[in-house]
């Protein structure tokens, strides 16, 4: 099946800071991925839609400004947590929709972000 | 608006055992697709099974098969011969087409037992 893969696995930063994480599909192209943030014991929560070529649609209570999302290409998109706090450590996790008639999503390994 | 609801958040199976779980889910689209997701320990999401909402016989893949009752909107997985390796978090997800989204449940913690 499809391939998305997601780097860094895990990042710890200083509180203040900016981090980015890109989310690549391999052997498919995307026009659109999906941005999910996952506290422990818990669901997938939608953040946002990274839209190639166009500005990303945000969830309701999603700071646009705080998570900065890019889809410069049809394989890569990127969420950059700005002037990160403690409280935006999570799990944060893409994925990107099959080609086609499949309708099945294809989601990246996840990255651990730690803010310190 | 979508939703999926799981009211079990933790199970728990023995070994070869047989395990139901349950979802619900609320919709207003008609055609529509169901999923359930596995994430175990190392939290990548797999793929389960799914079933596409205009097929009225339920989907089955090896020891994995979903009850869909459509008027009922319920969409049940089984777990038959749980395996150790089927220890992990398992997500309903509903989909439909115009917004590409995938909608969760909040998850049930399965645990399979030696």
């Amino acid at each position: 099946g499809a391939v998305v893969s997601q780097h860094p696995s895990r990042v710890i930063c200083k509180s203040g800071t900016s981090v980015k994480i890109e989310c690549r599909s391999l052997d498919f192209q995307a026009t659109t991925m999906f941005w999910y943030r996952q506290f422990p014991k818990q669901s997938l929560m939608l953040m946002a839609t990274s839209n190639e070529g166009s500005k990303a649609t945000y969830e309701q209570g999603v700071e646009k400004d705080k998570f900065l999302i890019n889809h410069a290409s049809l394989t890569l998109s990127t969420l950059t947590v700005t002037s990160a706090h403690p409280e935006d450590s999570s799990f944060y996790i893409c994925s990107a929709p099959g080609g086609g008639m499949s309708y099945e999503q294809y989601f990246g390994p996840g990255t651990r972000l730690t803010v310190t | 608006a979508q939703t999926v609801t799981q009211s079990q958040p933790e199970m728990s199976v023995q070994e070869a055992e047989t395990v139901t779980l349950s979802c619900t889910y609320d919709t207003s689209e008609s055609n529509y697709y169901l999923f359930w997701y596995k994430q175990p320990p190392s939290r990548q999401m797999i793929l389960v099974i799914r079933q596409e909402a205009y097929k009225q016989q339920n989907a089955t893949e090896n020891r994995f098969s979903v009850n869909f009752q459509k008027a009922a909107k319920s969409f049940s997985l089984k777990i038959s011969d749980s395996q150790l390796g089927d220890t992990a978090m398992y997500f309903c997800a509903h989909y439909y087409g115009s917004a590409r989204q995938l909608t969760f449940g909040s998850g049930t913690q399965l645990t399979v037992l030696p």
